[in-house]
């Protein structure tokens, strides 16, 4: 079973709507961790917002939001009022296991395409 | 201050050669990673260090792989005897101490292997 399932393979969003890449996960730790990075033609990976599984609150940076719905294992990423840099490949990302033996497990990614 | 910087950023190389990909992380970051990215897809974990010890080496495909690092910085992949297979972006990222610290990414060595 996919740990990370990233449904969205492709969005088109108009300039200054919102919009919600979604996220679904699958662990049975009780402790894990739920990341989601953009990565732009360039192809650096760049860190957008972290979720903990025992936060309650979800987690907010500037535009991005983490939609943390813990009994339905998703974590979607809503990014408001969307820029046209905010063209990209976004990933979602969970982290899993004991200190010293964890892992990062990334899903497929959504092309987000903002039209002007 | 400096990121994660890797080198080099492109390599081409015969398919049988040996490449060395290396990592320099984020000063002052012991935990440190190595990815690979295929074209289109997501992100392949292969490694982990912790220090210059690798608690999981789960991740690498075969043993044609191997990494190390030294002085709890810079790291270095090794992929022998190269196969088309092996063509990927391979992208490193380090985190301050604990894995459960955000990761911050290189930008990639981009390997083609003819």
């Amino acid at each position: 079973a996919q740990k990370i399932t990233q449904t969205q393979p492709g969005m088109f969003v108009q300039e200054k709507e919102a919009v919600t890449l979604d996220c679904t996960y699958d662990t049975s730790d009780q402790s894990y961790g739920l990341f989601w990075y953009k990565q732009p033609s360039s192809g650096e990976m760049i860190f957008l917002i972290y979720q903990g599984s025992y936060d309650e609150q979800n987690a907010t940076e500037g535009r991005y939001s983490l939609n943390f719905q813990k009994a339905r294992k998703s974590a979607n990423l809503v990014i408001s009022a969307s820029q046209l840099g905010d063209s990209a490949m976004y990933f979602c990302a969970m982290r899993e296991g004991s200190f010293g033996n964890e892992k990062l497990t990334f899903g497929t990614g959504t092309r987000l395409t903002i039209i002007p | 201050g400096a990121g994660v910087s890797q080198s080099p950023s492109n390599k081409v190389t015969e398919k049988g050669k040996d490449v060395e990909l290396r990592c320099d992380p984020i000063s002052g970051h012991t935990a440190l990673y190595w990815y690979r990215q295929s074209l289109g897809q997501g992100l392949e974990f292969l490694i982990y260090f912790q220090g210059n010890s690798a608690p999981d080496k789960s991740g690498l495909p075969s043993d044609r792989f191997s990494a190390e690092r030294t002085g709890g910085s810079v790291s270095t992949l090794t992929i022998q005897r190269t196969q088309q297979e092996d063509s990927a972006v391979y992208l490193c990222a380090s985190s301050p101490y604990f894995s459960t610290d955000t990761q911050y990414f290189g930008p990639g060595t981009r390997l083609t292997v003819l």
